[in-house]
């Protein structure tokens, strides 16, 4: 069981915008604003496509953007694209214990 | 552009030790700020993060696989390293490595992102 709570499936169709949510507690997601979102292909390693909840590396479009509320951390993905079908992923600093927690990942299928 | 390399025994046998290495290049893994990281993905499941290191040797685990995990830094080859002892089939996963953005405040840790992974090695356990 992951430490974060994500959906395990989420769609959408070409154009539309679709939000992943990732719930986890005041120790992780709740506490820190060091919550990240990753976007895997499969057979290919994750990347990294929102940090520090709402940040963009470069080159990420800006049809991806973070947020969150309380202890849900949000990502949305504007414009749906045939390339966004992918496995998604939200993590977390977790304090100085636990250090580090992920999701346990959301499958978006564009229809 | 930094690129991060897994290489190891794609076979290990159950009960014996898993050791992996991940070479760095295109940049030092001495860079303040940033921290190296080892991440797993079973087969069809999610991501596991295993344990992060530092270029001044500290170690941080998951603590569900502390008795188990080693990791280690080697600056003169800018590379860093996983043990895992013990290995049964559920340790059978792609392993990645990672860079992971972060900082140290009165010796605290706090790891922000991960940016820069490796391709994964796929290890799997079995007789």
């Amino acid at each position: 069981q992951s430490a974060l709570t994500q959906p395990p499936s989420a769609s959408g169709s070409p154009g539309q915008s679709v939000t992943i949510s990732c719930t986890g507690t005041s120790s992780d997601v709740g506490g820190y604003n060091y919550v990240s979102w990753y976007q895997q292909h499969p057979g290919k390693a994750p990347k990294l496509i929102i940090y520090e909840v709402n940040k963009r590396p470069s080159g990420v479009p800006d049809r991806f953007s973070g947020s969150k509320s309380g202890k849900m951390a949000s990502l949305t993905v504007s414009g749906l694209q045939g390339d966004d079908e992918a496995s998604y992923y939200c993590s977390s600093y977790a304090g100085s214990d636990i250090l580090w927690v992920f999701g346990g990942g959301t499958k978006l299928t564009v229809l | 552009q930094l690129q991060l390399q897994e290489s190891g025994p794609g076979l290990v046998k159950p009960s014996e030790t898993l050791s992996l290495t991940c070479t760095v290049s295109g940049g030092s893994i001495s860079s303040s700020n940033y921290y190296w990281g080892w991440i797993r993905q079973s087969p069809g499941k999610g991501l596991e993060w295993i344990g992060t290191v530092y270029s001044s040797r500290r170690t941080y685990y998951n603590p569900s696989l502390k008795s188990r995990v080693t990791m280690s830094v080697d600056t003169s080859r800018n590379q860093f390293s996983l043990k895992l002892t013990s290995v049964t089939a559920a340790d059978t996963a792609v392993y990645y490595c990672a860079r992971q953005g972060g900082d140290s405040i009165f010796d605290v840790v706090r790891l922000h992102y991960m940016d820069v992974w490796g391709k994964g090695t796929t290890v799997t356990v079995s007789s």
